[in-house]
């Protein structure tokens, strides 16, 4: 059965700070990996997805990293602002499609 | 651009009573997947559906049941709620069939039980 583990649960840094957020699995044979943000009460926003045949994905401030073989990915955050305070999950995905998703991690962004 | 549209968006009901949640795909997605977000939880998979049929199921109880229409349309039937099916239910949707694989979710519906 899939475990996605994102450690630490939550993160409180300074704005400007570059951050990483991690992320490992312990079943290499994924298809996708999904970084989603959740505002509190809020749903899932999409982020950025890696297919397992990529390394990485870039998205404006935000990049994500794949490491299929040692089942971890981190997303990285540059120059981070109050307005990125949010949970940030981590889910990865089979062959059936349907995401497993890690606890994720809740970012506090202090300005 | 348009996103996955889910109704209600909120819901009260009481313990043994029926609950009908709906989603609306983002238009030509033909994969549609529900989950369950308990109070403080990450979301869990329940069921999932492409081109109307049942492709996946997970951790659903037999007291639910979903399917999708020939609109592409989801509906997520609860009956004899409980108290502990109190949660955010999301709704996604992606499109297999053109290979596009994230999924979208919904802003969800909140279900409260009382």
């Amino acid at each position: 059965k899939q475990e996605v583990t994102q450690i630490p649960a939550a993160l409180s840094v300074p704005e400007g700070e570059n951050l990483v957020l991690n992320c490992s699995f312990t079943d290499s044979a994924i298809y996708n990996l999904q970084w989603f943000r959740q505002d509190p009460g809020k749903g899932l926003t999409s982020l950025l997805l890696i297919q397992s045949s990529q390394r990485e994905q870039t998205s404006g401030r935000l990049n994500a990293s794949l490491d299929k073989s040692s089942g971890r990915s981190t997303l990285y955050i540059a120059a981070s602002q109050p307005g990125d305070s949010a949970t940030y999950l981590c889910a990865v995905s089979g062959a059936n499609s349907k995401l497993t998703f890690g606890k994720g991690i809740t970012l506090s962004v202090r300005p | 651009a348009a996103g996955v549209i889910q109704s209600p968006r909120h819901l009260i009901k009481e313990k043994r009573e029926t609950a009908t949640l709906k989603c609306y795909p983002i238009p030509r997605h033909d994969t549609v997947y529900w989950y369950q977000q308990g109070p403080g939880q990450d979301p869990q998979f329940l069921i999932s559906f492409y081109e109307k049929m049942q492709s996946d199921k997970g951790s659903i109880p037999d007291r639910f049941s979903a399917q999708q229409f020939s609109d592409y349309h989801s509906e997520l039937n609860m009956s004899s709620l409980e108290l502990g099916d109190s949660a955010l239910y999301f709704c996604a949707s992606s499109s297999e069939r053109e290979g596009l694989y994230e999924q979208y979710f919904g802003p969800g519906t909140r279900l409260t039980v009382t």
